[in-house]
């Protein structure tokens, strides 16, 4: 079964600093997504990443797909406060369509 | 409609009891998806649609729960004999074709008291 793991699970930063979350996945999968999630919200899709070597940018975030080592990463460029937010990715089973979500990152950007 | 459309909002149910929980997808949707989010955790797969009928239901927690979507768009999951541990939010997702472009709605509280 596929498990997705995210960490770290609480992250502090200051505003100006840059930091990447990680996410592991344990099986092959064919597709890994980015959510963020604020506060007694819904999850708002950020990037998803469908082959080996992926990077998408979208404004001070990056994500990066590599399959081999089953790995994704989530970078931040240069925080502000309107990043903090909770972080999840996730991924599809191979040969399945639905996804296996991470515990989530909970980011807070201080001043 | 424009999003997906979740009702109700929340719902407080005495233990023992029997809820419906519906999800509206986007129009011309076919892949439909429920999750389970309990406080402080990330989603949990419960059961996925394509079409009317259920491709993957390996998430249900037991057999108290069922889901249907007879019609290929609106689906209604359902919970009997309520427990507090199924207290969570309950978030559905649809997509134009499996596997792509996931919109989630704004979930269900349900609170189990």
């Amino acid at each position: 079964e596929l498990k997705v793991e995210q960490n770290p699970l609480f992250l502090s930063m200051q505003e100006g600093k840059n930091y990447t979350i990680y996410c592991n996945y344990s099986t092959t999968s064919d597709r890994l997504y980015w959510y963020r999630q604020d506060p007694g919200k819904s999850l708002e899709s950020l990037f998803v990443l469908l082959s080996n070597g992926a990077v998408k940018q979208e404004g001070r975030l990056m994500a990066s797909l590599d399959t081999k080592a089953r790995l994704s990463t989530l970078h931040i460029t240069a925080a502000v406060h309107d990043l903090s937010a909770t972080y999840f990715c996730a991924a599809s089973p191979h040969n399945n369509n639905d996804m296996r979500f991470g515990a989530g990152t909970r980011l807070t950007v201080k001043p | 409609g424009a999003g997906v459309s979740q009702t109700p909002s929340n719902k407080v149910t005495e233990k023992g009891k029997y809820v419906e929980l519906r999800c509206d997808p986007i129009s011309g949707h076919t892949a439909l998806y429920w999750y389970r989010q309990s406080l402080g955790q990330g989603p949990e797969f419960l059961i996925y649609f394509q079409g009317t009928g259920a491709a993957d239901d390996s998430g249900l927690p037991n057999d108290r729960f069922f889901a249907v979507r007879p019609e290929g768009s609106v689906s209604t999951l359902k919970i009997q004999r309520t427990e507090r541990g199924d207290s969570a939010v309950y978030l559905c997702a649809s997509s134009l074709t499996s596997g792509y472009g996931y919109t989630f709605g704004s979930g269900t509280r349900l609170t189990v008291v």
